[in-house]
């Protein structure tokens, strides 16, 4: 069966940290990975999406890295802000069988000014 | 990136009944999934939504209680049929143009059942 676990659940932080969130994913036959970013009681917002063929993907404030065969993904989120607030999810998309995204199990962001 | 729209974006309905949530892209996608989001926790895949076909359903998830219709490339079907309090969650569409883009979502049903 395939899991994706992220680690830590619930992250609580002063402005201006540099983070660290973890995904861990069982089953390495991925096609790519997607971070999302969830506000309170609103949809999915895509951050940043790697492809197995990536190491790397920069957006702004935020680095993403993959390592397929050992099942792990990275987003580094530099300078943290209030603004950065929010339920981090990633989501590889598996190729087994038909294509499917399995999302992570989250984890909470809370940034304190 | 595209625009899904979903609709209803919410219902309260009664024990026993079925609600058909609609989800309609703005321009022709590849995939398109159906994830339900219960309080306070991530997504669960409930299905892929085939075009043409029947849809391949997830462990945990079969057919008659959610059936789903994907008659064309930019528009799907989710049905919550014979509603019981434990169905009460958000549903959400999401789609891709194929397996190199991103993946987008609409705004979610929010399902209450009495």
């Amino acid at each position: 069966k395939q899991e994706v676990t992220q680690i830590p659940a619930a992250l609580s932080v002063p402005e201006g940290e540099n983070l660290v969130l973890n995904c861990s994913f069982t089953d390495s036959a991925i096609y790519n990975l997607q971070w999302f970013r969830q506000d309170p009681g609103k949809g999915l917002t895509s951050l940043l999406l790697i492809q197995s063929s990536q190491r790397e993907q920069t957006s702004g404030r935020l680095n993403a890295s993959l390592d397929k065969s050992s099942g792990r993904s990275t987003l580094y989120i530099a300078a943290s802000q209030p603004g950065d607030s929010a339920t981090y999810l990633c989501a590889p998309l598996y190729t087994s069988g038909t294509y499917k995204y399995i999302f992570g199990t989250g984890t909470r962001l809370k940034v304190l000014a | 990136s595209a625009v899904i729209s979903q609709k209803p974006s919410r219902d309260i309905c009664q024990r026993g009944t079925s609600l058909t949530i609609q989800c309609q892209v703005d321009s022709q996608v590849t995939m398109m999934f159906w994830y339900r989001q219960q309080p306070g926790q991530s997504l669960t895949l409930i299905a892929t939504a085939n075009q043409g076909s029947e849809a391949t359903y997830e462990s945990g998830f079969v057919i008659d209680k959610f059936p789903i219709s994907r008659p064309n490339l930019t528009f799907s079907t989710l049905t919550v049929s014979n509603m019981s309090p434990e169905d009460s969650s958000i549903y959400l569409c999401s789609a891709n143009r194929g397996s190199h883009e991103k993946l987008f979502f609409g705004s979610g049903t929010q399902l209450s059942v009495l």
